[in-house]
């Protein structure tokens, strides 16, 4: 399996802040990448797919980049609804993997 | 509108056997894969495997073969996740997702997730 690491494990930031959570892919993902936020009690909900297309309805201070294996999430400037667990998820194999997950708090 | 919707919290005890289900609307069931994805008390998202309708073709996680069964309905747009025989790690939430690929040949993102069946393994 295709392992994937993200850092920080856990984010402390404030509302207003720039924050970027970074996964990295044991190998060659393409940019077969996605990243999903949840919610205490919540189903994770998909927001970039392909690395770096954001998906219709996720605001747009919400960015993916990179490829191959090391790929970035970037939060422009954090709202109080943006505190959440992210994870990051492979899909260029059948066997997906997903991220440990960073926590988000304030 | 894209829907999936499992069936209800389960309460368990070891050894017993379980299916829960995850039925699909919205959308042309049978071209995209269905995922389930466990998540464990107060921890990340595990990948346990995929079906894909059409043919029923399955896939599992090295760390999931065995010990689940995964199968499909396509007559009534639903997916399945099955234990024979319980244990109390099984304990989790369990989610189901569509891939958003259409077609079989590859996997894409999980665009559309189920509301999780919780379910709970005690003596």
């Amino acid at each position: 399996d295709i392992r994937m690491t993200q850092s920080p494990s856990t984010l402390s930031a404030s509302a207003g802040d720039r924050v970027t959570i970074t996964c990295r892919a044991s190998q060659n993902v393409n940019n077969n990448l996605a990243w999903y936020q949840q919610k205490s009690g919540r189903a994770p909900r998909l927001l970039v797919h392909k690395a770096s297309s954001l998906k219709p309805g996720v605001p747009s201070r919400f960015s993916g980049s990179g490829s191959g294996t090391e790929f970035t999430l970037t939060i422009s400037s954090l709202q109080p609804d943006d505190f959440a667990t992210y994870y990051c998820q492979q899909y260029n194999s059948f066997s997906a993997t997903f991220g440990q997950g960073t926590k988000l708090e304030i | 509108e894209v829907r999936l919707v499992q069936s209800g919290a389960e309460v368990k005890k070891p050894g017993e056997s379980l299916k829960i289900s995850c039925e699909g609307s919205g959308y042309t069931f049978t071209n995209f894969w269905v995922a389930w994805v466990r998540q464990m008390p107060g921890k990340g998202l595990e990948w346990m495997g995929i079906v894909y309708p059409d043919d029923s073709d399955t896939r599992y996680s090295p760390s999931f073969q065995g010990q689940i069964t995964i199968s499909v309905d396509k007559s009534i747009n639903t997916a399945y996740l099955e234990w024979s025989g319980l244990k109390a790690s099984d304990t989790a939430i369990y989610y189901c997702a569509r891939s958003d690929f259409w077609g079989s040949y590859r996997l894409g993102a999980l665009d559309n997730w189920g509301q999780g069946t919780m379910v709970t393994v005690s003596s």
